[in-house]
């Protein structure tokens, strides 16, 4: 069945630095990724999208790469701050559906 | 700044006990998801609606748990009789059609922590 998942379920960084956070997902099907950020206490809040005509999508400081043919996602933050410690989400949806499937989630943490 | 709210906040219950959460979406949103969330499961999708009809509760335990939409400005997510393993923080989204503008953005609430006794 569907399933998203996460190689690193936790990533530490030093602040100013840039990090990384990876997705596999096993549906080929899927035609939209998102990635959410999720902090302590509070919803998971959307960060960046993409849909999989696209291999790259820039946002502010975040990129998200998306790689189709070993369906793997990623996001990368450049330049972390302490604002950017949370629990990060990838999420696919399945090609004409409306709903997401959710992985497991990576937490980063910024050292300062 | 629309945002979608949901309440209680906190819910402390004993098991056995009804326990109803609701959800206001982002006016104009026409889907509301439903989703809860745990350490060991991380978030789950019970149910999502569209324009207030069901579209999918194959994630819900359906002997305990029942969702509604009595009207565009509420959704209810309520569980009868709560068991201890029922504990867990309940996130409702809103969001609009693919094609709409927000391609299929979903915006979450603050989430519903439900702890059963």
């Amino acid at each position: 069945g569907e399933s998203v998942g996460l190689h690193l379920p936790t990533l530490s960084v030093q602040e100013g630095d840039n990090s990384i956070i990876n997705c596999a997902y096993s549906n080929s099907a899927s035609d939209y990724f998102i990635w959410y950020k999720q902090e302590s206490g509070k919803g998971p809040q959307f960060i960046i999208d993409i849909r999989s005509n696209m291999d790259k999508r820039q946002g502010q400081r975040v990129t998200v790469l998306l790689n189709k043919t070993v369906k793997h996602l990623s996001l990368q933050i450049a330049a972390t701050q302490p604002g950017d410690s949370a629990v990060y989400f990838c999420a696919e949806r399945d090609q004409g559906a409306q709903k997401l499937v959710f992985g497991q989630g990576t937490r980063l943490t910024i050292n300062p | 700044d629309a945002r979608v709210t949901q309440t209680p906040r906190h819910k402390v219950t004993e098991m056995g006990q009804e326990v109803t959460m609701r959800c206001q979406p982002i006016l104009g949103h026409n889907t509301v998801f439903w989703y809860r969330q745990t350490m060991m499961q991380g978030l789950e999708l019970l149910a999502y609606f569209r324009n207030r009809a069901p579209l999918d509760d194959s994630g819900m335990p359906k002997d305990r748990f029942s969702a509604e939409m009595p009207d565009a400005t509420l959704a209810t997510l309520k569980i009868q009789p709560s068991e201890p393993r029922d504990s867990a923080v309940y996130f409702c989204a809103s969001g609009s059609r693919p094609g709409s503008g927000s391609y299929n953005e979903q915006f979450f609430g603050p989430g519903t922590r439900l702890t059963v006794l």
